[in-house]
């Protein structure tokens, strides 16, 4: 089992260009998520989706775009990177939101934006 | 505001015991996540706590006061591969994590 997997594993971007970031689960969870993490600061959350064909803003969304055409996968994009994006990004899953349901997380994407 | 408080780093000597402490102010509360992450890694689950007491799982132990907006995190036995960052969540009222910086364990031999 897999688990969650994430493209690309790092990626160098200029300003202005368009990006995204692909992640895939094979747990059949209901509930996905993105995050950043930067230096000396918690993960935050950008996007999140409880169910196939919903999403919603988490503390972060400006700048970032989400979609969730099926359960397994959550593509987070970029419409035009600017360097404050640059940062760790991190796609997990839990089986539903609430309650004691652990997220997992894939291994991350290194995006840095000159 | 919603806010986790969490030292940023600790030092502890192999074969110690080490307490990570960790205080909580959410909209609500669903309960508190612990995760580890190695170094250039993702970040990996340890444990949940909801209810006020102490969870113990193998050399690891979580404790919780919910009136005190408090937790920690007990690694006993350490050993150099405990050497990370642990991360201290809190669930708030919809159910989302509010995380901390990370609390950065260096083990000495």
């Amino acid at each position: 089992i897999a688990g969650i997997t994430q493209a690309p594993t790092s990626q160098i971007l200029a300003a202005g260009r368009r990006m995204t970031l692909r992640c895939t689960q094979d747990m059949r969870h209901n509930a996905m998520y993105w995050y950043r993490q930067d230096l000396g600061l918690g993960l935050r959350l950008i996007h999140y989706s409880n169910t196939a064909g919903t999403t919603g803003k988490g503390e972060v969304p400006d700048g970032y775009s989400v979609s969730r055409a099926n359960t397994d996968d959550f593509p987070l994009t970029l419409a035009s990177a600017v360097p404050s994006q640059t940062s760790v990004y991190f796609c997990a899953s839990s089986d539903s939101v609430g309650g004691t349901d652990t997220q997992y997380f894939g291994p991350g994407t290194r995006l840095t934006v000159l | 505001g919603q806010n986790i408080d969490q030292p940023t780093e600790m030092t502890a000597t192999e074969g110690a015991i080490v307490q990570i402490n960790c205080t909580y102010q959410t909209s609500g509360f669903n309960g508190l996540f612990w995760y580890q992450q190695h170094a250039g890694e993702a970040p990996t689950f340890l444990s949940y706590n909801v209810l006020d007491g102490l969870e113990e799982k193998g050399r690891f132990s979580s404790f919780l006061s919910r009136s005190k907006g408090y937790s920690y995190l007990l690694l006993k036995e350490l050993q150099m591969k405990d050497s990370a960052s642990y991360l201290c969540a809190a669930a708030d009222s919809n159910y989302q994590l509010i995380w901390g910086a990370g609390t950065k364990l260096i083990i000495k031999p």
